[in-house]
């Protein structure tokens, strides 16, 4: 069964920035069959997606976040990591890793919360 | 790349069958069949309820059904139970490699 945990800070000052691990556990991340991505979801709000990413490194990410975010893979931990710079209060969310593939997120972690505060 | 359009509520009574829409572009949901749907009970982590559309992972009911019309997909669950409260998501692929979900639809179960 696969899974997936969040770590990182739970508070981060405004204009730093957010870092984000994801550690997935029951699948190899460098499996072809695999892209890994990042969700969040505001307080009060709905899910975006923030980015994939496929194990080479190939990327995609969301149009309005693309400057500030980075998604960078890790095989020798089979780990994904999620970058944003330059966070301001609208960024404090909480941000989900998942595993996509054909296209769906099949495998969600439980979610980790972000406040922006000084 | 804009939200998908769903309603921001929908309510049903047990054992009744409700539908919640979801709109986008001929950029996104129009242009391919891959959009899914996710059940979200606060606290939890989202579960796919339906993908490609129209089809079931394994574990689902098949009380949950999906279908799509032009720029427009659709979640229909029916036979409403109360643990189907829930907020439900539709997301869908989209040009430039990119995923765009709606903006959420609370069911009530009366």
């Amino acid at each position: 069964q696969l899974q997936l945990q969040e770590s990182g800070p739970g508070l981060v000052k405004p204009s730093e920035t957010l870092s984000l691990t994801c550690t997935v556990s029951g699948a190899s991340i460098s499996s072809s069959s695999y892209y890994w991505g990042w969700i969040r979801q505001p307080p009060g709000k709905g899910l975006e997606w923030i980015g994939n990413i496929y194990y080479s490194g190939h990327t995609s990410y969301n149009p309005s976040l693309k400057s500030r975010v980075t998604i960078s893979v890790d095989t020798s931990q089979n780990q994904f990591s999620l970058k944003l710079t330059s966070v301001t209060a609208a960024d404090a969310a909480v941000y989900y890793c998942a595993e996509t593939v054909d296209y769906k997120f099949d495998y969600w972690g439980q979610g980790t919360l972000v406040t922006v505060s000084s | 790349q804009s939200a998908l359009t769903q309603p921001a509520s929908v309510s049903g009574s047990p054992g009744q069958s409700i539908t919640i829409s979801c709109t986008g572009t001929s950029t996104d949901v129009g242009s391919y069949d891959l959009v899914s749907w996710y059940q979200h009970h606060p606290g939890k982590a989202p579960k796919l309820m339906i993908y490609e559309g129209s089809k079931r992972p394994s574990g689902v009911s098949n009380r949950f059904s999906g279908s799509k019309s032009g720029n427009t997909a659709s979640l229909t669950i029916s036979g409403l139970q109360t643990d189907d409260e829930a907020d439900y998501y539709c997301c869908s692929y989209a040009t430039s490699s990119t995923w765009v979900f709606g903006g959420g639809t609370k069911l009530t179960v009366l």
